[in-house]
């Protein structure tokens, strides 16, 4: 099955700065590929997501990056705002619903 | 529409106690999924559901747990004797086909 690798594990930045997490998967053929932001006593809500056919996408201030040869995708926020801290998932999947998430990332923004 | 409703929010039981988690999806989704997270495993999913036929229920971790969806506005798990290692968050989730994926807010279970 899908094998989701992510990191970092923890991620604290500076309001303002930008914060990257980075994931792997082993299945190349998934052609599906979401971030999930989850914030404390609450389900996991999409924040943008990606398909194979695409190598880059943005929504204002997030942004993900696909590399299919290297079967590797990035979350980039970007002017970090105390509102980003949360656990971050990334996922992926070859049918859009049996999706294997990755660890999570917690992003604290410092003021 | 209220988004994805689980109950109970929150569930402490004993050991060998049947534990019922209940959840309504989203009026119109087609697909349901039950998903379980905890620190060690992270999110799991159990099972999921298209217009309220099992589809996929290999992650179900074993006998003691079941999941139903008698119509397409209800589902159940259930988990039949509970045991310690059962603690965790279980959510529900909801969606169109190739659509988002709407999670509820989860129900915590406590096994002691």
């Amino acid at each position: 099955g899908e094998n989701v690798e992510q990191h970092p594990s923890t991620l604290s930045v500076q309001e303002g700065d930008s914060a990257v997490i980075k994931c792997t998967y082993s299945d190349s053929a998934s052609n599906y590929f979401p971030w999930y932001k989850q914030e404390l006593g609450k389900g996991p809500q999409l924040i943008i997501d990606i398909r194979s056919n695409v190598g880059e996408k943005k929504d204002q201030r997030i942004a993900v990056t696909l590399n299919k040869t290297a079967k590797h995708f990035s979350l980039h926020i970007t002017e970090t705002q105390p509102e980003d801290s949360a656990v971050y998932f990334c996922a992926a999947s070859f049918n859009d619903y049996k999706l294997s998430f990755g660890a999570g990332t917690t992003v604290t923004v410092r003021a | 529409d209220a988004g994805v409703i689980q109950s109970p929010r929150h569930e402490v039981t004993e050991m060998g106690q049947e534990v019922t988690l209940r959840c309504k999806p989203i009026s119109g989704h087609d697909y349901l999924f039950w998903y379980r997270q905890t620190m060690m495993r992270g999110l799991e999913l159990l099972i999921y559901f298209n217009n309220n036929v099992p589809i996929d229920d290999s992650g179900m971790p074993e006998d003691r747990f079941s999941a139903k969806m008698p119509n397409a506005s209800f589902s159940t798990l259930k988990i039949q004797p509970s045991e310690p290692r059962d603690s965790a968050v279980y959510f529900c989730a909801s969606s169109f086909s190739n659509g988002e994926l709407f999670f509820g807010e989860g129900s915590r279970l406590t096994v002691l």
